[in-house]
C-alpha cells in the first residue's frame, strides 16, 4: 500500500526541540520531492519545508534557522528537526508528497499522511 | 511572497447546486495554482493541479480555470461528500503559499 505515516508528535516546552519521522511505504522518497505542511487548529494549511531529490531544501521564513528536513534513504523515512519551539508553533504536521508525471515536478501535493500533533505548551 | 486571498469565506448551497470558488494572487502565478479539499478530521486532498488539470481520480463535476491571478474551482453539481473546506495553493515561487480558505456548507 502506498502511503505515509507521520510521528514524533507531542506537548513540547517553548525552546524546547522535537524530531518528526515520515516513514514511506509503496514508494521512494528518494526520488520524490517530499514536504512538511503544517495546520493550527482551526486554521489554514502553511507550508514548512520542502527537499528534492538532490537534497535542495527550502523553508518558510516562520521556520528558517530554527526547523531543519532531513531524509534517510536506507529508512525510507522523511525527518523534521525543529528546535527553539514556539507557542505559534502548534500545529498538526503533515508529510507530503510532490505530485510527479513524466519527470516533472509539480509542488502540488498529491499524497498525504495522517498527520502528527505538535503542543509547544508550558 | 504571494498573498492568495480566496473568496467568499464561506458558501451556503444545497446539493445539486452548481459551486464557484475564487483564488486570487497578489503577484502573476502563470498557471502555478491548485486546489485542495479538507473534510474534518482528515488530510487534505488534491483536486486540481497547474490551474485546470484534475488529479488522479478526481471527479468530472470538478474543474479549475484561470491563469495570471484569478483562479476558479466549479463544483458543477454539489453531491452530498462535497461539503467541505477547499484550500488553494501556488507553486510559483518561494515560500509556496497557500489561500485562506472557502468553506462550502450545507443551505
Amino acid at each position: 500500500e502506498v502511503q505515509l505515516v507521520e510521528s514524533g508528535g507531542n506537548l513540547i516546552q517553548p525552546g524546547g526541540s522535537l524530531r518528526l519521522s515520515c516513514a514511506a511505504s509503496g514508494f521512494s522518497v528518494s526520488n520524490n520531492y517530499m514536504s512538511w505542511v503544517r495546520q493550527a487548529p482551526g486554521r489554514g494549511l502553511e507550508w514548512v519545508s520542502i527537499i528534492y531529490t538532490d537534497d535542495g531544501r527550502y523553508y518558510a521564513d516562520s521556520v528558517k534557522g530554527r526547523f531543519t528536513i532531513s531524509r534517510d534513504n536506507s529508512r525510507n523515512t522523511v525527518y523534521l528537526q525543529m528546535n527553539s519551539l514556539r507557542a505559534e508553533d502548534t500545529a498538526v504536521y503533515y508529510c507530503a508528497r510532490s505530485y510527479c508525471k513524466s519527470n516533472i515536478y509539480y509542488n502540488a501535493f498529491d499524497m498525504w499522511g495522517q498527520g502528527t500533533m505538535v503542543t509547544v505548551s508550558s | 511572497e504571494i498573498v492568495l486571498t480566496q473568496s467568499p469565506a464561506t458558501l451556503s448551497l444545497s446539493p445539486g447546486e452548481r459551486a464557484t470558488l475564487s483564488c486570487r494572487a497578489s503577484q502573476r502565478i502563470s498557471s502555478y495554482l491548485a486546489w485542495y479539499q479538507q473534510k474534518p478530521g482528515q488530510a487534505p486532498r488534491l483536486l486540481i493541479y497547474d490551474a485546470s488539470n484534475r488529479a488522479t481520480g478526481i471527479p468530472a463535476r470538478f474543474s479549475g480555470s484561470g491563469s495570471g491571478t484569478d483562479f476558479t474551482l466549479t463544483i458543477s453539481s454539489l453531491e452530498p461528500e462535497d461539503f467541505a473546506v477547499y484550500y488553494c495553493q501556488h507553486r510559483n515561487s518561494w515560500p509556496l503559499t497557500f489561500g485562506g480558505g472557502t468553506k462550502v456548507e450545507i443551505k
